[in-house]
């Protein structure tokens, strides 16, 4: 069974700080993983996501996420928060078996302070 | 183009009442998709539909049915609503070229309160 975890459900930043949203996942085969995006009473959008090729993936608005193997992470990253990115954020895994099937993480809500 | 689009956008139920949420995608995607929202566990797929025709149950699917009518509609239906389903309810949709690594689309989601 695959599984996803984020570390920290809030997290907290000024403005034009970095941005670091942690994901751990859990896959008996290689994953594909996502990171989604839910402003507020929307539906989820697609940062960005990683399939097979490069390791350090770049998604809309700035942001990127890095797959490591070795540590079972695919961390988002911005360099520069914007008031704009607050959001909740969704981490997602999907194996190559299971058609079209995401597994979420809980969540990371994040707050951007002027 | 108005991507997913879903119905009603809030809904109160009394335990007991059925209704349906509907789900709509102007896309041609061929994959469908129902999931549900609950604080602090993220997003949990309750029915699928991977073509026109067919349908599969999911992570959550006791006390749902769904139905794929077309290939743009798919919806989902409550018989008997209890106040364990009061949820965020979300729809998606995705191409079927390949299943593993499509992006799936969302809709804006329904409100569902069961008192």
């Amino acid at each position: 069974a695959q599984s996803v975890t984020q570390l920290g459900s809030h997290v907290s930043v000024s403005e034009g700080a970095l941005v670091l949203l942690r994901c751990n996942y859990s896959s008996s085969v290689p994953p594909y993983l996502f990171w989604y995006v839910q402003y507020p009473n929307q539906g989820l959008q697609l940062l960005l996501k990683y399939t097979t090729g490069a390791t350090l993936v770049k998604g809309i608005n700035g942001f990127e996420a890095e797959f490591k193997k070795s540590e079972t992470s695919f961390h988002l990253t911005k360099p520069s928060a914007h008031m704009s990115d607050a959001a909740e954020y969704f981490c997602a895994v999907s194996r190559g078996t299971s058609y079209g099937k995401l597994t979420f993480g809980q969540g990371t809500i994040l707050t951007v302070h002027p | 183009n108005a991507g997913v689009t879903q119905t009603p956008k809030f809904q109160v139920l009394k335990t007991g009442q059925s209704m349906t949420l509907q789900c709509a995608q102007d896309m041609n995607h061929n994959s469908m998709y129902w999931y549900r929202q609950d604080p602090g566990m993220g997003l949990r797929l309750i029915y699928y539909s991977a073509s026109e025709g067919t349908t599969d149950k999911g992570e959550v699917p006791n006390g749902y049915n769904v139905s794929r009518l077309n290939k743009r509609e798919f919806s989902l239906r409550l018989e008997s609503a209890a106040p364990s389903q009061t949820s965020v309810y979300f729809c998606a949709s995705s191409e079927a070229g390949q299943g593993w690594v499509e992006t799936q689309y969302f809709g804006p989601g329904t409100r569902l309160l069961v008192l």
